[in-house]
């Protein structure tokens, strides 16, 4: 158990939809990473939080945003859902003195 | 423009065997160079890492070598065994940017056959 928490495992939606995807960092973790895992790109970046500021992004889409909340909690919001956008999407956290990341399970996520 | 190219996409090793997975990267300001596993249904777990400044890194059976003027690094695991099967993947990042921000190979699925 890598301590970085994400709900919920598994979303099945339709195009066009919206969802939020939640994730929980280890504690004591101010850094959040979100990443896409899909079978043709493979693991991609997307975008970083450090303490509830923007620190980083990579290759997000403009229908996808994130933020992280005062608790350091973590939401990823993907709207207008394309069947292309199915994938896992992990988050995860980086050790304040190592900077080792920690991935949660994952959110696996279906647009039908 | 796929930045960290890792071969081969699958592995066949017997138990005991020596397995041997590769990358290339092309951006020399990367100075961090991790390998995660990742097992089915799990997220990927950091297995060893190394930086540029040195040529090896042995961590029980795994070792990292890492070749900087040619840009290659590989991921050596001894007498593998059918726990380690999984998929590995290799990465890169820019420290200097953020450690986490990372840039990861296409993956090798790994299988020991007992």
């Amino acid at each position: 158990d890598s301590g970085v928490t994400q709900t919920p495992k598994h979303l099945i939606t339709a195009t066009g939809q919206r969802v939020t995807l939640r994730c929980s960092p280890r504690s004591g973790d101010l850094s959040v990473y979100w990443y896409q895992q899909s079978l043709d790109q493979g693991l991609q970046f997307l975008i970083q939080y450090y303490n509830g500021e923007e620190r980083a992004k990579g290759n997000i889409l403009e229908r996808f945003s994130a933020q992280q909340f005062p608790d350091l909690h973590s939401e990823l919001n993907l709207s207008s859902l394309e069947l292309g956008d199915s994938a896992l999407y992990f988050c995860a956290s980086s050790d304040i003195n190592t900077g080792e990341l920690f991935f949660g399970e994952g959110s696996r996520l279906t647009v039908l | 423009q796929q930045q960290v190219k890792q071969s081969p996409q699958s592995l066949i090793v017997q138990k005991g065997g020596i397995s041997i997975i590769n990358c290339a990267y092309e951006n020399t300001a990367f100075d961090y160079f991790p390998w995660y596993q990742q097992f089915p249904g799990k997220g990927p777990a950091l297995l060893i890492a190394i930086r540029p400044d040195v040529s090896e890194k042995k961590e029980g059976r795994f070792t990292i070598s890492f070749n900087k003027s040619a840009k290659q690094f590989s991921l050596h695991i001894m007498d593998s065994q059918p726990g380690d099967s999984a998929t590995y993947f290799c990465a890169a990042s820019n420290e200097g940017g953020s450690q986490g921000n990372l840039i990861f190979g296409k993956g090798t699925k790994l299988s020991v056959k007992p």
